[in-house]
């Protein structure tokens, strides 16, 4: 089965510094990879994706990932924090076990942007 | 292109109660997973339809079902309810593509007194 893990709960940072949050994935097959954020009382919105045509996967609002293989990582990053990003940011890798459509989520990390 | 919508947003009920959610997914999506998610246990699948079919399920009791209709909206029912059945309940559909993009509702806020 497909699981990914995200190090780091909580991640604060200033504004205009770079935002890191780390995300490691376990798949015995060539995963595809999410990250979504979740502003508070919303549902997820998919920030990027990857599906194996690029390693280094441009997003919405100035997010980045970068697949590493070598590494079994998926880190999303934006080179200016802003405000805005303070959200709940989760990793998801597909799991086909048992068929179907669906997505194993990591624990989430909470990304506060200070002043 | 419209998204997915879920009602109700909020829906408080007591124990031993049951409750129904309902999902409809975007136009063309043939797919619709549901997901539970708790502060303590974070996103968790629920279940998948594909036109009309389960064609995956989590590891949740039998309380919880679901169904989907013919023009892919999704209903997701819990019978005897918990008080540990309080959660927030997303829904996501998908065009059930190679590439499993799944795009989500805003939820249903359940609450069990």
């Amino acid at each position: 089965a497909q699981s990914v893990t995200q190090l780091g709960s909580h991640v604060s940072v200033s504004e205009g510094a770079l935002v890191l949050l780390r995300c490691n994935y376990s798949s015995s097959v060539p995963p595809y990879l999410f990250w979504y954020v979740q502003y508070p009382n919303q549902g997820l919105q998919l920030l990027l994706k990857y599906t194996s045509a690029a390693t280094l996967v441009k997003g919405i609002n100035g997010f980045e990932a970068e697949f590493k293989k070598s590494e079994t990582s998926f880190h999303l990053t934006k080179p200016s924090a802003h405000m805005s990003d303070a959200a709940e940011y989760f990793c998801a890798v597909s799991d086909f076990t048992g068929g179907g459509n669906k997505l194993t989520f990591g624990t989430g990390t909470q990304l506060k942007v200070e002043l | 292109k419209a998204g997915v919508t879920q009602t109700p947003r909020y829906l408080i009920k007591t124990r031993g109660q049951q409750v129904t959610l309902s999902c409809s997914p975007i136009s063309g999506h043939r797919s619709v997973s549901w997901y539970q998610q708790t502060p303590g246990q974070g996103l968790q699948f629920l279940f998948e339809y594909f036109s009309e079919t389960q064609r995956n399920k989590g590891n949740f009791p039998g309380r919880f079902s679901g169904r989907q209709f013919s023009n892919s909206r999704s209903e997701m029912n819990v019978s005897t309810l918990e008080l540990g059945d309080s959660a927030l309940y997303l829904c996501a559909s998908s065009n059930a593509g190679v590439y499993n993009e799944q795009f989500f509702g805003p939820g249903t806020r359940l609450t069990v007194l």
